[in-house]
């Protein structure tokens, strides 16, 4: 398997502008995880989908900042407006449920390093 | 709530001596327990687990992990530091409910 795919790697924007990021799980593995990095707060969950459901976008810092799993392959994370507070980088992760040895522990995605000017 | 902490932001260590990174955790119930490696420029890569059984984990690159519940410790270890070892490295904690907390992370500098 490929791994978890993010696009794209790098993304420089203006502010009030809107920006979609991209993941791509790992095929078979039933949860997805937003998080975003940076220097000062560390790594943030934004929010986490089971089985393409969305169970808790308590991390989501504002309205500003929505996601979607349309399908099993596939999950967007969107800030409409961008600030340039929202500079950060960007990682996804998948993982499995129970049942198998590689059960819970999360691979994540290189990550979307985003830069709001 | 489970919480995480590494009280350590760095580990300095000689190439060829010993690691190691300390973890301890908050968390109610059997805890599932995960180290993590982030490489510059890259997204955090699993090292090892500890859901049951030995409380001595065995991992990638040489990494081990020691579960100690009395103290409520994950400490990674290696017997032999690598200048490739230097990264940061990630606890993480998962109770009963399925969303991980992480840990501040530990940056490792192993020095020629």
């Amino acid at each position: 398997d490929a791994g978890v795919i993010q696009s794209p790697r790098h993304e420089v924007t203006e502010m009030g502008q809107e920006v979609t990021l991209r993941c791509k799980p790992i095929s078979g593995h039933d949860y997805l995880f937003w998080y975003r990095q940076t220097m000062m707060r560390g790594l943030e969950l934004l929010i986490y989908f089971n089985n393409n459901v969305p169970i808790d976008d308590s991390g989501m810092p504002e309205d500003r900042f929505s996601a979607k799993m349309p399908n099993a392959s596939f999950s967007t994370l969107k800030i409409q407006p961008s600030e340039p507070r929202d500079s950060a980088v960007y990682f996804c992760a998948s993982s499995l449920a129970a049942g198998t040895a590689s059960s819970y522990e999360q691979y994540f995605g290189p990550g979307t390093r985003l830069t709001v000017t | 709530a489970q919480s995480v902490a590494q009280p350590e932001d760095q580990v300095n260590v000689a190439e060829g001596n010993p690691l190691t990174v300390k973890c301890t955790y908050s968390v109610s119930g059997n805890p599932y327990l995960f180290w993590y490696v982030q490489y510059p420029n890259r997204g955090l890569q699993f090292l090892l687990k500890y859901i049951t059984g030995d409380n001595l984990v065995k991992g990638s690159y040489g990494f081990e992990a020691e579960f100690n519940k009395s103290q409520t410790s994950f400490h990674l270890k290696k017997p032999s530091a690598l200048v490739s070892d230097s990264a940061l490295y990630f606890c993480a904690v998962r109770p009963g409910s399925y969303i991980p907390t992480f840990g501040r992370g530990t940056s490792l500098i192993v020095h020629p």
